[in-house]
């Protein structure tokens, strides 16, 4: 069955810092990848996606994520966080194919020090 | 403007009383889903369909039920609430052609249920 694990429940980082967020997925074909941002008492806003092509992936915000099919990863990371970057981050992949249905991971919240 | 609407946006209700949370698209999508989201346990979907008429249950259905008799509505109803369906719950909706460019799914501003 696919699945998508996020291993970090929680990171903090110092802001100026760099950041990377770690997502694995399991399905056989190619997936389709995506990543949400949710900031508290937000919905959820679309960082970036990937279908195919280019494995490095830009996003809005300054974030980026490389798809890695050798290590069934699609990792997201920024190279320098922003204090308003304190947020909830879930990486999801696309069931069976289908945009309309997504399976999420379980998020990895992001918390910023000055 | 394209949207998602879901009503209400906060509930305060008591175990067995029905309810009903609306979803409503204005974009002509084909798909529409609905999640539930727990701390520690991301988002997880209840029910999904495809199109008029079309509905299938997702990975946590247990104690909902959904209906699709209009393309734009995908209500989500609870027939006898219970406190374990205390949670915050987002509608989505999507295109069957193409990814819907920047935003393949779009989601509403989800729904806060506490159930007494």
């Amino acid at each position: 069955a696919q699945s998508v694990t996020q291993p970090d429940i929680h990171i903090t980082v110092s802001e100026g810092a760099s950041l990377e967020l770690r997502c694995n997925y399991s399905y056989g074909a190619t997936p389709y990848l995506f990543w949400y941002v949710q900031s508290p008492g937000q919905g959820l806003q679309l960082l970036l996606k990937y279908f195919s092509g280019d494995t490095l992936v830009q996003g809005i915000k300054g974030f980026e994520a490389e798809f890695k099919r050798s290590q069934s990863s699609f990792n997201l990371r920024k190279p320098s966080v922003h204090w308003s970057d304190a947020a909830e981050y879930f990486c999801a992949v696309a069931r069976g194919g289908s945009q309309g249905n997504l399976i999420f991971g379980k998020g990895t919240k992001l918390s910023v020090k000055p | 403007e394209a949207q998602v609407t879901q009503n209400p946006r906060y509930l305060i209700t008591v175990t067995g009383k029905k309810l009903t949370v609306t979803c409503s698209q204005n974009m002509n999508h084909e798909y529409m889903s609905w999640y539930r989201q727990d701390p520690g346990l991301g988002l997880r979907q209840i029910y999904y369909s495809m199109n008029v008429e079309v509905t299938d249950k997702g990975d946590v259905p247990e104690g909902y039920k959904v209906s699709r008799k209009e393309k734009r509505n995908f209500p989500l109803i609870l027939e006898s609430p219970s406190p374990n369906q205390t949670s915050l719950y987002f509608c989505a909706s999507s295109s069957r052609t193409g990814w819907g460019g920047n935003q393949p799914q779009h989601f509403g501003d989800g729904t806060r249920l506490s159930i007494l």
